[in-house]
């Protein structure tokens, strides 16, 4: 049962275009929502995150956008850039945060 | 570097021998965990330590896997007899429990142990 449903699993953007990843939820218990940038040959690293109370988190070009009720959140990375190429989880957590469930991933990659 | 460190970075055995992976967290980090990561998906949980202590497994881990942080330090993560299926990235990470076990600490991952079952 795939608990956190990503999509799309691939995404081509221009050079300055807006790059946007959907993600969905199931268990209600989840309390926090972090997304994860994983390059090749490296383990993911923490991008940004938000917990349920707050509908819209932005850092710099990266703005995550929660929707509690449709147990829906999305990346928006505006200004996409070609180092911005990688792959990207949504992902979630609960309680004490003691495991993280991720999403499928979506690779991206950002044309010059 | 006082990021997650993982050892070897790469495995090639042979189906039914034994594997060990060792992982060295951030040093003030109290958590530790593994996740196991296959190609075309995301990271999937295995199991976590608090300290020395052993406190949750997922179905995923089967009785050929174990795992141990002996001095609440380093951690190992065995496999014995491996199969085909074995065949991922096995990934550490590690946090810092505030006090009452809640954490709000990000967990930080290292770069993995890629196993290859030939």
């Amino acid at each position: 049962q795939q608990q956190v449903k990503q999509s799309p699993q691939s995404l081509i953007v221009q050079k300055g275009g807006i790059s946007i990843i959907n993600c969905a939820y199931e268990n209600t218990a989840f309390d926090y929502f972090p997304w994860y940038q994983q390059f090749p040959g490296k383990g993911p690293a923490l991008l940004i995150a938000i917990r349920p109370d707050v509908s819209e988190k932005k850092e710099g070009r990266f703005t995550i956008s929660f929707n509690k009720s449709a147990k829906q959140f999305s990346l928006h990375i505006m200004d996409s850039q070609p180092g911005d190429s990688a792959t990207y989880f949504c992902a979630a957590a609960s309680g004490g945060y003691q495991k993280v469930t991720f999403g499928i991933g979506t690779k991206l990659q950002v044309i010059p | 570097d006082t990021g997650v460190s993982q050892d070897p970075r790469h495995k090639i055995t042979k189906r039914g021998q034994n594997v060990t992976f060792r992982c060295d967290p951030i040093s003030e980090h109290n958590r530790l965990y593994w996740y196991r990561q296959t190609l075309g998906q995301g990271p999937e949980f295995l199991t976590y330590f608090q300290n020395e202590a052993q406190l949750e497994k997922s179905r995923l881990l089967s009785d050929r896997f174990s795992a141990e942080r002996p001095k609440g330090s380093f951690s190992t993560l065995e496999i014995q007899r491996t199969e085909q299926g074995d065949s991922a990235m096995y990934l550490c990470a590690s946090s810092l429990v505030s006090g009452g076990g809640y954490s709000n600490q990000p967990q930080h991952f290292g770069d993995g142990t890629r196993l290859s079952i030939l």
